[in-house]
Parts: C-alpha cells; sequence; structure tokens
C-alpha cells in the first residue's frame, strides 16, 4: 500500500506572496493532520480534517487554512508569505477506527523557505 | 505552555546497549502516548504506542514504559544499532471527541556508536 505522498517536496517563495502544498493520503485514510516543524522545535498542530470537514484546529493565525476533498487529499494554503512561515510542513493519515489507535502516520513533508 | 516535555537534547548511547528515552508531560487527559522516529529530510515514522491503561507496551527491540502517577513516558532500545540514530518524538492524544490532534514534545537525537 502506497504511503502518505506529499507535494512539492521543496518550494522557494517571497514574502507576500502564498502557497498551496498538496497531501494524498494512504489509501482508506479519512483522517489528515498537518503540522509544522521549525528548528528546535517539535511538530505544531495545524490542522486536522476528517470527511471534507475541519475538526480541529491549532494556535496558527488565519493566513493558514486547508480544506479536504472527497477523496481525503488534502491541501494547504499559506497567504500573505512571512520570513517565519519557513519550515517543514508535514502530513499525517490516520485510519480513526475505534480499537484501533491513533496512529498517524506522515509523508515526507513540504520544505518551504520564505525569503 | 509545552505540555509535552522531552528535556534531554541529545543522547550518546554505544552499540549493542541500552537507549532510554524520556517524556514527561503534564495533561492529565492524555489516553494514547506515541513514539516517532525521524531521519533527516524524511517525515516522522511511527515506532510504538501504548494505551493511558496499560503501563508497558513491547515491540521487538522497543518498549514503552509508562508511569502515570509520574506523567511520565520513556522509551527503551534494546540492543541499540547504528541505525537506530535519529530524532525520536514523543507525542500524545487528548482524550474525548473525535479529534486525532497529537501534541509532540521537541525531540531528542538519539546518536549510537559503532
Amino acid at each position: 500500500k502506497a504511503g502518505v505522498t506529499q507535494t512539492p517536496r521543496y518550494l522557494i517563495k517571497t514574502r507576500g506572496q502564498q502557497v498551496t502544498l498538496s497531501c494524498s493520503p494512504i489509501s482508506g485514510h479519512r483522517s489528515v493532520s498537518w503540522y509544522q516543524q521549525t528548528p528546535g522545535q517539535g511538530l505544531q498542530f495545524l490542522f486536522e480534517y476528517f470527511s471534507e470537514t475541519q475538526r480541529n484546529k491549532g494556535n496558527f493565525p488565519g493566513r493558514f487554512s486547508g480544506r479536504q476533498f472527497s477523496n481525503s487529499r488534502s491541501e494547504m494554503n499559506v497567504s500573505t508569505l512571512e520570513l517565519g512561515d519557513s519550515a517543514l510542513y508535514l502530513c499525517a493519515s490516520s485510519l480513526v477506527a475505534r480499537g484501533l489507535g491513533y496512529e498517524q502516520y506522515f509523508g515526507p513533508g513540504t520544505r518551504l523557505t520564505v525569503t | 505552555d509545552q505540555q509535552v516535555k522531552q528535556n534531554s537534547p541529545s543522547l550518546s548511547v554505544q552499540e549493542g546497549r541500552i537507549s532510554i528515552l524520556n517524556c514527561d508531560y503534564t495533561n492529565s487527559m492524555f489516553d494514547y502516548f506515541l513514539w516517532y522516529k525521524k531521519y533527516p529530510a524524511e517525515g516522522p515514522t511511527f515506532l510504538i504506542s501504548i494505551s493511558s491503561i496499560k503501563d508497558k507496551n513491547e515491540d521487538g527491540r522497543f518498549t514503552v514504559f509508562l508511569n502515570k502517577s509520574a506523567k511520565h513516558l520513556s522509551l527503551h532500545i534494546v540492543p541499540s544499532q547504528p541505525g537506530d540514530s535519529a530524532v525520536y518524538f514523543c507525542a500524545a492524544r487528548v482524550a474525548g471527541g473525535a479529534t486525532n490532534k497529537l501534541i509532540f514534545g521537541t525531540g531528542t537525537l538519539l546518536a549510537v556508536q559503532p
């Protein structure tokens, strides 16, 4: 079974621009979560989508948004980019079935650099 | 407010010996704990998990221990191998609701010396 895929893997943008990142979950997984990792920080939760609905959001400004499609694929968008948005953005999918635990499986991430 | 803490940023161990990675948490509402391993330029890889109703879970060379009274979690790797060298993150899930949000620690860099 194919793992979580994320595109693009690397991205360079300038301040003020916007960016869209894409994530395809493991087949059959309906929950997709997004995390931001910056140097010296752990993974910071951005948001989670399940069945096309956002059911939780982390403490990030409104410039960060996302959505999920009917095939469970997800995108996240960052508008008006700032230098501090430079980070590794990770997508994770999970099965979310009672009794099967809460393991999330991560993609390789998108490395975003804002100049 | 860091609810999940990994106070050791790095750990060095000799090949064949035991590696012990520690994690402390402050939120009593966590009901599930997980460990992930991460290599540079890759996403985290799930290693092992434990429910809050258990105190130990074992999978091959990896064992996770949970001490709820101390709000402490540890991962034991025996025997350690050079390929185990990576950053290890512990993570926790808040009980209740339909959310799948995980709260991560800041990671511990494990170096296994040949």
